[in-house]
């Protein structure tokens, strides 16, 4: 059974900083992964998708990297702002058509 | 339509009543998937249909839940004998088949 784990649970970094985000996957056989970013009582916005061929994916400020055979995702976020303060939850998808596993969330606060 | 759009937002209902919750996915998609978030927690899968049919309904908690998508858009939860543990925010979302996954906004369930 697919478990999706985020480190760290929590962060707080004052505006400007760079970050990285963690996301480990215990089965490597997945699909692809995708990021998303959720604001208290909202639903989840996607940031970024990775297929499982790829290694890499940038949007703006955002990098999501993914190393299948270590079972791991990272997200880093560059000089980060205010409005970047949101949960971020990964996501692995298990195969075509089959369901998404998400982790439990990394909740970011950036400080002005 | 531009979004998944569900509704209602929110509903509050007491202990034994029967809800129905509804999804309409982005136009043109053909899964779309049912979750539940708690409080400080990831998504947790409930049902995943393909078109018209459930291809996997291994997520729902107990035969009190079903859901239905009869004509391979809209789709609708239907929570029979409501529990207090069966509130929570209940999330849609929409693909193609393989693609990135897009959400609602949720539907907040409180059982008193």
């Amino acid at each position: 059974k697919q478990e999706v784990t985020q480190i760290p649970a929590a962060l707080s970094v004052p505006e400007g900083e760079n970050l990285v985000l963690n996301c480990s996957f215990t089965d490597s056989a997945i699909y692809n992964l995708q990021w998303f970013r959720q604001d208290p009582g909202k639903g989840l916005t996607s940031l970024l998708l990775i297929q499982s061929s790829q290694r890499e994916q940038t949007s703006g400020r955002l990098n999501a990297s993914l190393d299948k055979s270590s079972g791991r995702s990272t997200l880093y976020i560059a000089a980060s702002q205010p409005g970047d303060s949101a949960t971020y939850l990964c996501a692995v998808g298990m195969g075509y058509g089959q369901n998404f596993v998400f982790g439990p969330g990394t909740r970011l606060s950036v400080l002005p | 339509g531009a979004g998944v759009s569900q509704t209602p937002s929110n509903k509050v209902t007491e202990k034994g009543k029967y809800v129905e919750l509804r999804c309409d996915p982005i136009s043109g998609h053909t899964a779309l998937y049912w979750y539940r978030q708690s409080l400080g927690q990831g998504p947790e899968f409930l049902i995943y249909f393909q078109g018209t049919g459930a291809a996997d309904d291994s997520g729902l908690p107990n035969d009190r839940f079903f859901a239905v998508r009869p004509e391979g858009s809209v789709s609708t939860l239907k929570i029979q004998r409501t529990e207090r543990g069966d509130s929570a925010v209940y999330l849609c979302a929409s693909t193609l088949t393989g693609g990135e996954l897009f959400f609602g906004e949720g539907s907040r369930l409180t059982v008193l």
